[in-house]
């Protein structure tokens, strides 16, 4: 069965950092694409980010809300995949969901984890 | 704004047929045969319903029907159950040097 568990969220003041992992299984890690997504409180999805597979480079995609501020990688050996959010910002408040790519878009989602931003 | 438009709410009574409509561009939606539709209940994950416009992943009810036409996906679901009542996304692929586009979401509601 393919699982997909998110971890680290929690209560963080603005401006500071915080990471939340991915850890999966079920599924070869490393042939697929992964990405996050959130969901602020009684908003709609919102795409964060995509890292490819390794096969096609590992590279990574954001959205312009978390560009410059939000890194995604991956460890394949352990299969897990982390979205680094640094410089946070109340706004960026929500459940945060991590994603396996199946053909061009998300088939699996994880139950998220939940980030608040506050003083 | 979201990429993908849907309409914000949606109702049926059970045992009806309601559709959900996704229009997007010659860019997404309809230059690619690659929309998905998620459901999500309150407090839970999404989860893939329809993939490839049209195609049923193991485990979800016929009852859940996908179709594209022009710029336009569309979601039907038919003998509405009270189960049935969540909130519906849909997502489409648009192009290699985008990671896709996402609708705003439709709340379903059952009658």
């Amino acid at each position: 069965e393919v699982q997909l568990v998110e971890s680290g969220g929690g209560l963080v003041h603005p401006g500071r950092s915080l990471r939340l992992s991915c850890t999966t299984s079920g599924f070869t890690f490393g042939y697929y694409a992964m990405s996050w997504f959130r969901q602020a409180p009684g908003k709609g999805l919102e795409w964060v980010g995509f890292i490819r597979s390794e096969a096609y480079g590992g590279t990574t995609e954001y959205a312009a809300s978390v560009k410059g501020r939000f890194t995604i990688s991956r460890d394949d050996a352990r299969s897990i995949a982390y979205l680094q959010m640094n410089s946070l910002k109340s706004e960026d408040t929500a459940v945060y969901y991590c994603t396996r790519f199946g053909v061009h878009l998300p088939d699996t989602w994880g139950q998220g984890t939940l980030v608040t931003v506050s003083s | 704004q979201s990429a993908l438009t849907q309409p914000p709410s949606a109702s049926g009574s059970p045992g009806q047929s309601v559709t959900i409509s996704c229009t997007g561009t010659s860019s997404d939606v309809g230059g690619y045969n690659f929309v998905s539709w998620y459901q999500q209940h309150p407090g839970k994950a999404p989860k893939l319903i329809i993939y490839q416009v049209s195609q049923r992943p193991s485990g979800v009810p016929d009852r859940f029907s996908g179709s594209k036409y022009g710029n336009t996906a569309s979601l039907t679901v038919s003998g509405l159950q009270a189960e049935d009542e969540a909130d519906y996304y849909c997502g489409s692929y648009a192009g290699s040097n985008n990671f896709g586009v996402f609708g705003g979401g439709t709340k379903l509601t059952v009658l």
